[in-house]
């Protein structure tokens, strides 16, 4: 069965530093997501992604955030300058041309110190 | 804006005793709802989803989940219970289809505990 996958599953890094998180959506999906959690906290959208340009965004996606689908296979959120506040665990979900069901990898863990 | 409440942050049954989660969400149309579990460590799988029709909905590992508009509710059930089903669990609302996605509005979660 086809799934989303990420990398890397988890990344410590140095506050003010720019990380970039990869995800693989699963092959024929259109709609792209990023969404992150905080420890303890509840699962939140940051993103939304379709035909090359961020079709949604909340107010926590400012300008430190960007995204990227490089190539036909993945899908990129980049954090630019990292702060204490952006460790979470962030999601990448993506669905098809139905948009209804949206399905999520397994998330990358960031750690910022 | 769409919004969902999780009353319950912690439950517990014991292995065998029936199981219901409750979720009430605030949105202005016909929502689609989800429920997605996360187990520690791992990411969100989608238990079952209501867009429309039936109002009783069943999912995987044998969920199911009632839609009842009249209360703005969406709760889980489980006839029984199994240990493996300790794990977090998600209510979701969208509120329709946007021009470019469906964003996703979580609860806080049902964190369950499973006593043998």
């Amino acid at each position: 069965e086809p799934e989303v996958t990420q990398t890397p599953s988890h990344q410590v890094t140095q506050m003010g530093q720019e990380v970039i998180l990869r995800c693989v959506p699963i092959s024929n999906h259109l709609y792209f997501y990023w969404y992150r959690q905080i420890l303890g906290q509840k699962v939140e959208f940051l993103v939304s992604f379709y035909n090359n340009e961020i079709s949604e965004k909340s107010e926590i996606f400012d300008d430190q955030f960007s995204v990227e689908r490089p190539d036909g296979s993945n899908f990129t959120l980049k954090i630019r300058s990292t702060k204490l506040e952006d460790s979470a665990m962030y999601f990448c979900a993506s669905s098809g041309e139905g948009r209804e069901t949206q399905y999520f990898g397994p998330g990358t863990r960031l750690l910022v110190l | 804006a769409q919004s969902v409440t999780q009353p319950d942050i912690h439950i517990t049954v014991s292995e065998g005793a029936s199981l219901e989660l409750r979720c009430n969400y605030s949105y202005g149309a016909t929502p689609y709802l989800f429920w997605y579990v996360q187990s520690p460590g791992q990411g969100l799988q989608l238990l079952l989803k209501y867009f429309s029709g039936d109002t009783l909905v069943q999912g995987i590992k044998g969920f199911e989940a009632e839609f009842k508009r009249s209360q703005s509710s969406f709760n889980l059930r489980k006839p029984s219970v199994h240990w493996s089903d300790a794990a977090e669990y998600f209510c979701a609302v969208a509120g329709g289809l946007t021009g470019g996605g469906n964003k996703l509005t979580f609860g806080t979660g049902t964190q369950l505990k499973v006593e043998l």
